[in-house]
């Protein structure tokens, strides 16, 4: 039972231009959410964040978008670079906290 | 302030034999999470550790794995009799007591079994 979905495999964007990554969730326990970045034969990295109480939250290039009644969020990187090409996680975790929940990843490819 | 050191970062392991998998915290951690990734697939949850402790193992396949994480020392992920199935990636994360905090990833233990 996939909690977490990345509808998306794969995205490809010009240089400078927005990317847009989705991701769904079923459980609305979920009340904290995060973005990893994964480059091959490296561990993920942690990208960005955001706590069920906010809908926005920015850093840098980086945006999250939260929206509760559609169990859905977003990370918009604007502008995109080629060094974004990478696969993206989405993960959750509830109140109850036992574990994060992962997404299958979607793969940016910042074409320049 | 050391990441998240996993060792080995590559394992090969005959069919039969037996695979350790290690995983020391950021200092100051006290939670531990394994995810396995297969090819071509995400992350996988197979076991979430405090120390002494596993809060929830509703990942771990039922028979040949087990997690421990003692405390004194990293966090063992043991595969006993691996199977050719059992060839993935497997990432350690970790996390400090608070709960809406972020949890940070080991480069993995690529494990091949032959």
């Amino acid at each position: 039972d996939q909690q977490v979905k990345q509808n998306s495999p794969s995205l490809s964007v010009q240089e400078g231009r927005i990317s847009i990554l989705n991701c769904d969730y079923t459980n609305s326990m979920f009340d904290y959410f995060l973005w990893y970045k994964k480059y091959p034969a490296e561990g993920p990295t942690f990208l960005i964040s955001i706590s069920s109480i906010k809908d926005k939250n920015e850093d840098g290039r980086f945006t999250v978008f939260l929206n509760k009644s559609a169990k859905h969020l977003s990370l918009h990187i604007v502008p995109s670079q080629p060094g974004d090409s990478a696969v993206y996680f989405c993960a959750a975790r509830s109140n109850t906290g036992n574990q994060f929940y992962f997404g299958t990843g979607t793969s940016l490819t910042v074409i320049p | 302030n050391a990441g998240v050191m996993q060792n080995p970062r590559h394992l090969v392991r005959r069919r039969g034999q037996e695979a350790r998998l290690r995983c020391s915290p950021m200092k100051g951690h006290s939670h531990v999470y394994w995810y396995r990734q297969l090819p071509e697939e995400g992350l996988k949850f197979m076991v979430y550790l405090q120390k002494e402790n596993i809060i929830d193992e509703s990942g771990m396949p039922k028979e040949r794995f087990s997690a421990e994480f003692p405390k004194e020392g990293p966090s063992i992920l043991r595969i006993q009799q691996v199977v050719r199935g059992d060839s993935a990636a497997y990432f350690c994360a970790s996390s400090p007591l608070n709960m809406n905090t972020e949890a940070f990833f080991g480069q993995g233990t690529r494990l091949t079994v032959v």
